[in-house]
């Protein structure tokens, strides 16, 4: 079935330092979102980027769409320890289903 | 308003009992999912309601996962002769008008419930 490749599954920063997970589609999206999910908590959403090429910014966080609506990516510069949890990409493919990646575990290293 | 609620909070069963687990959506909330979240793993999808179409179960990984909704509103996840391997948190999410292009609506989660199977 359709896939959202999400990688990595874990990547371990020092604070300050930067941040970045990626979504793989084998199919072209309509839209794709992005949720963050505290450890112990649930998903929150993020933000939804539709259009090719998109680029959108919350304060330290930058998130795109591919110009081939094929590929996303979630960059957080300057971690802080607020920034740890998982990190997941869901898709809307052309069937109006929606397709999870696996997510990334952002860990701040002590 | 108030947000997605769940319940139980936890459930605690023995091998083989079956249990329901209850979903409040956000009122006016026409889509409901239900996702399964084993220990430090992603979500995955089991089943999802869309105001008066047939849901989609094509994530129920047995015929022993069945879930309904009444009058579009509250749903109950019903697992049959649970098994160990069923242990994991069940979440809930609701969304105004559930996927669609351009745009799919937020998926608003609740808390889960944390059923465990000894």
């Amino acid at each position: 079935g359709q896939q959202v490749m999400q990688i990595p599954q874990y990547q371990h920063v020092q604070e300050g330092e930067d941040f970045t997970t990626y979504c793989n589609s084998s199919t072209t999206l309509s839209n794709i979102q992005w949720y963050k999910q505290r450890p112990g908590g649930h998903p929150v959403f993020l933000i939804q980027l539709v259009k090719s090429g998109e680029v959108k910014k919350q304060k330290r966080l930058t998130f795109q769409f591919g110009e081939a609506k094929k590929n996303s990516s979630l960059h957080i510069t300057a971690t802080q320890t607020t920034d740890v949890g998982t990190y997941f990409c869901a898709g809307t493919d052309s069937n109006y289903q929606l397709i999870w990646g696996a997510g990334t575990k952002l860990i701040i290293k002590p | 308003g108030a947000g997605v609620s769940q319940s139980p909070s936890n459930k605690v069963t023995e091998k083989g009992k079956d249990v329901e687990l209850r979903c409040d959506p956000i009122s006016g909330h026409t889509a409901l999912y239900w996702y399964r979240q084993s220990l430090g793993q992603g979500l995955e999808f089991l089943i999802y309601f869309q105001g008066n179409s047939a849901p989609d179960k094509s994530g129920l990984p047995s015929d022993r996962f069945s879930a309904e909704r009444t009058g579009g509103s509250v749903s109950t996840l019903t697992i049959q002769r649970t098994q160990q391997e069923d242990s994991a948190v069940y979440l809930c999410a609701s969304s105004l008008r559930g996927n669609s292009v351009p745009y799919t609506d937020t998926q608003y989660f609740g808390p889960g419930t944390r059923l465990t199977v000894l």
